[in-house]
This record gives structure tokens, C-alpha cells and sequence, in this order.
């Protein structure tokens, strides 16, 4: 039982263009969302955070959009980078301080 | 450098061999977390140690264990080893209520079972 989705296995973007990422969550329990990126041989790092009283976060070129009603989060990279290339995982929690589940991760890859 | 620190970094074994992978939280975190991650998975939570306490144990197999000492580093045991257990297995730390980083990882030990 998936409760945390990512149905996009892969993105590509070009350099300078808006990148958005989707994750889709099915524990309405869940209050607690982050995005984390990991590069290859590397720990994954996190990204950004939102919490459940809220429906945008925004951190430099990163926002991150709740929507609660569809348990849908996205998030937003503009302008895209290649040094952005990495996985992004988002992740839920229950409470903070709880243990996370992870989504299946999306591979971006933003071209020169 | 991450804080959190995971030895070995990679481990290859042979099937039914016993393996301990190490795990040394970032300074002041109480809580550890270990993740498996197999090929072109996500993250599969494990189990979670808080303060040398299970607080909460997520989908581990009965041949692996864990524990944390009293220093707080914590070890992850992974016994009667099959092929189906290589993957990369990450620890992470965080101070409980740490609402808004979430979790600082290590960056891995990958384990290959042959």
C-alpha cells in the first residue's frame, strides 16, 4: 500500500524553464509534507517543507503547493538549473518528528 | 558533510553472511531512522530509535535488528543475507520535534549480497 506516489518516474526540462514535480497522498492523517533531493552517491538532502495549515511555501526559486482537498502537493522549480539534475523525493509525516514516508522519487533532468 | 555519518560505505557479501552497518548521528540528535532503498525504489522505512529507545518500526524482516547505544551511534544488523537485500540502506538523524528540516540523512551504505 503506496500512501505517498509519485506517478512521474522522469522529467525533462529545459534550462531557464519552470521544472514541477507531483506527488499524490492517500493518509488524510498526514500534516506534514517535505521534498528532498538526492544526487548519485549522495544521502538525500532536504528542500522544502510545508505544513498542513498552509497551501504554498516558498524558499528562492522553490515553491511547494499543498492541496489538501485532492491530497495533492507539487513542487515548483523556476527558473530550472542543470545543477537542479538530481531525484526528488517528497515525503509525509504524520507529526513532526515522526517517521517519514517517502514517494518512489522523480528523476529531473534540466538540459543547457 | 552531512553530520550524519554511516559506515561502512559499501559491503559486499555472500548470501546467508551476517553484515552490521553503522550508523553515527549529527550532534544533538536523538533520534535515528533507517531507510532502505532498493534499485529505482523509494525510500523504505525501517525502523526508528529514540534516545536508545524502538519508538516505531516500519516494514523490517524479522532477519534484520537494530539497536542504539548510549552514545547514541546505532547499528543495523542484517542476518541469513539474500540477494533480494542488496540495496543502498540509509540512516538519518533529527531532533524530535524538528518540524522543519525533517531528517538529516547519511549518504549510505550500499550493500551488495552475491
Amino acid at each position: 500500500d503506496q500512501q505517498v506516489k509519485q506517478n512521474s518516474p522522469s522529467l525533462s526540462v529545459q534550462e531557464g524553464r519552470i521544472s514541477i514535480l507531483n506527488c499524490d497522498y492517500t493518509n488524510s492523517m498526514f500534516d506534514y509534507f517535505l521534498w528532498y533531493k538526492k544526487y548519485p552517491a549522495e544521502g538525500p538532502t532536504f528542500l522544502i517543507s510545508i505544513s498542513s495549515i498552509k497551501d504554498k511555501n516558498e524558499d528562492g526559486r522553490f515553491t511547494v503547493f499543498l492541496n489538501k482537498s485532492a491530497k495533492h502537493l507539487s513542487l515548483h522549480i523556476v527558473p530550472s538549473q542543470p545543477g537542479d539534475s538530481a531525484v526528488y523525493f517528497c515525503a509525509a509525516s504524520g507529526n513532526a518528528g515522526n517517521m517519514l514516508t517517502f514517494g518512489g522519487g522523480t528523476r529531473l533532468m534540466v538540459k543547457p | 558533510d552531512s553530520g550524519v555519518t554511516q559506515t561502512p560505505k559499501h559491503l559486499i557479501t555472500a548470501t546467508g553472511q551476517r553484515v552490521t552497518l553503522r550508523c553515527s548521528p549529527r550532534s544533538g540528535d536523538l533520534s535515528v531512522y533507517w531507510y532502505q532503498q532498493s534499485l529505482d525504489q523509494g525510500l523504505q522505512f525501517l525502523i526508528q530509535y529514540y534516545n536508545g529507545e524502538e519508538r516505531a518500526k516500519g516494514n523490517i524482516l524479522e532477519r534484520f535488528s537494530a539497536q542504539q547505544f548510549p552514545d547514541l551511534h546505532s547499528e543495523l544488523n542484517l542476518s541469513s543475507l539474500e540477494l533480494g537485500d542488496s540495496a543502498l540502506y540509509f540512516c538519518a538523524s533529527s531532533v524530535v520535534g524538528g518540524i522543519n528540516y525533517g531528517y538529516t540523512f547519511g549518504s549510505g551504505t550500499r550493500l551488495t549480497v552475491v
